[in-house]
């Protein structure tokens, strides 16, 4: 499995406050995705990055934003958090290297703003 | 529009049983479908995956079985254990410009009972 970690693991913020989660991996993994799982949804992308300072929007990006200035950190900015935005997030990466779509997922940052 | 539809939210057999996960899609363009399994507090893990160009893809206790003409996928644990309790999750990827989309079924809650 490819060492992906998320920071913080757990979060509680009010709203209007900004938030920054952070996934870093060590598997030198080209594509990185944010992905947020809520109830009756699954698994809903926000984000992906195919390279450093390559981003581009998922399905559910308005109101994050994401930045990728190494190859092995993914940054997800919450500017001004909702309740809405209430959540697990997961990060993945992808080596892309075969044609396989295989994600590797790190371990979740659960979010709560009250 | 759930292209990727996961019917069962959840499933319960006895430990030794088969058990059997169903996925069915809408999209004919999905050339590459994947299982993954979640436990609590952990993020998604890989558990095995069919290209379109096959029907049967087997990786010890776990088989997927891929019938295009119906637009479904099954997943079959044979024989099934109390470690195999977990949500099991169907996604399946197509083409989506320059990069490949993965698009995600709501999973489906397993419970292997001793």
């Amino acid at each position: 499995d490819a060492g992906i970690t998320q920071s913080p693991r757990h979060k509680v913020t009010e709203t209007g406050t900004p938030v920054t989660l952070r996934c870093h991996q060590t598997e030198n993994h080209r594509y990185m995705y944010w992905y947020r799982q809520d109830p009756g949804h699954g698994l809903r992308l926000i984000h992906y990055s195919y390279g450093v300072k390559d981003t581009d929007k998922g399905e559910v990006s308005d109101g994050y934003s994401v930045s990728r200035s190494k190859t092995e950190d993914f940054l997800l900015t919450l500017e001004s958090a909702t309740s809405s935005q209430t959540s697990v997030y997961f990060c993945a990466t992808d080596a892309r290297g075969a044609y396989t779509d295989t994600q590797y997922f790190g371990p979740g940052t659960r979010l709560t703003v009250l | 529009d759930q292209q990727v539809k996961q019917n069962s939210p959840s499933l319960s057999v006895q430990e030794g049983r088969i058990s059997i996960l169903n996925c069915d899609y809408t999209n004919s363009m999905f050339d590459y479908f994947l299982w993954y399994k979640k436990y609590p507090a952990e993020g998604p893990t890989f558990l095995i995956s069919i290209s379109s160009i096959k029907d049967k893809n087997e990786d010890g206790r776990f088989t997927v079985f891929l019938n295009k003409s119906a637009k479904h996928l099954s997943l079959h644990i044979v024989p099934s254990q109390p470690g195999d309790s977990a949500v099991y999750f169907c996604a399946a990827s197509v083409n989506a410009g320059n990069n490949r989309k993965l698009i995600w079924g709501l999973g489906t809650s397993l419970a292997v009972n001793p």
